[in-house]
């Protein structure tokens, strides 16, 4: 079965700071990754995403990730955050036909950036 | 905006009761699936449809089910419900292509509190 984990709950930094947010996943075959963000109070958005090709993928609003398929492992960056970044961040795979095109999420990371 | 609409916003039930969600998935998009998020969690896949048929489901017990419908629109429906169940159900919708989906688009989501 597919899993997903987050390394921090909770992540507190200033305007400006950078910010990588870990993510490592299980499964056994080819994945397809994601990351979404969960702004107070709206709905879940596509940060970016991984299919296939270049392992740095970069996404809206200046994030990138990286796929490192040795470490299974997908984390999430941008190097100066501003406080509108303040969000909940999940990292979530899909492991393709063979499961069922289901998201697998982890537990997500609260993020506040402090002006 | 994901064009990706769910109702009723909240919902309070009581235990042993019944209710219905419902999404309307975004235009061109032929599949819907179905997430429950408990408070502080990341969400957890329910079930899939794809051609008003089920196409995947998750570790949640038969008194979940749903439908959908030739305009790919989308039903879940609880019976018997718990304290438990009390989450913030999200509905997603994604294309379907030659048997892959890809990138999925939530919706707000119904927040159901069960007394």
């Amino acid at each position: 079965a597919q899993s997903v984990s987050q390394h921090n709950h909770h992540v507190i930094l200033s305007e400006a700071a950078s910010l990588e947010l870990g993510c490592n996943y299980s499964y056994g075959g080819t994945v397809n990754l994601f990351w979404y963000v969960q702004y107070p109070g709206q709905h879940l958005q596509l940060l970016l995403k991984y299919f296939s090709g270049d392992p740095l993928v970069k996404g809206i609003k200046g994030f990138e990730a990286e796929f490192i398929k040795s470490k299974f492992s997908f984390n999430l960056r941008k190097p100066s955050v501003q406080w509108s970044d303040t969000a909940e961040y999940f990292c979530a795979v899909t492991g393709g036909v063979a499961a069922g095109n289901k998201l697998t999420f982890g537990g997500g990371t609260r993020v506040l950036v402090k002006p | 905006e994901t064009g990706v609409t769910q109702s009723p916003t909240h919902l309070i039930k009581t235990r042993g009761q019944q209710v219905t969600l419902r999404c309307s998935s975004q235009s061109g998009h032929n599949t819907v699936s179905w997430y429950q998020q408990a408070l502080g969690q990341g969400p957890q896949f329910i079930f899939q449809y794809y051609r008003e048929e089920e196409n995947g489901r998750g570790n949640f017990p038969p008194r979940f089910s749903g439908l959908q419908f030739p305009n790919y629109s989308s039903e879940l429906n609880v019976n018997a419900l718990e304290l438990d169940d009390s989450a913030l159900y999200l509905c997603a919708s994604s294309l379907d292509r030659g048997g892959l989906s890809y990138e999925q688009y939530f919706g707000p989501g119904t927040r159901l509190t069960v007394t």
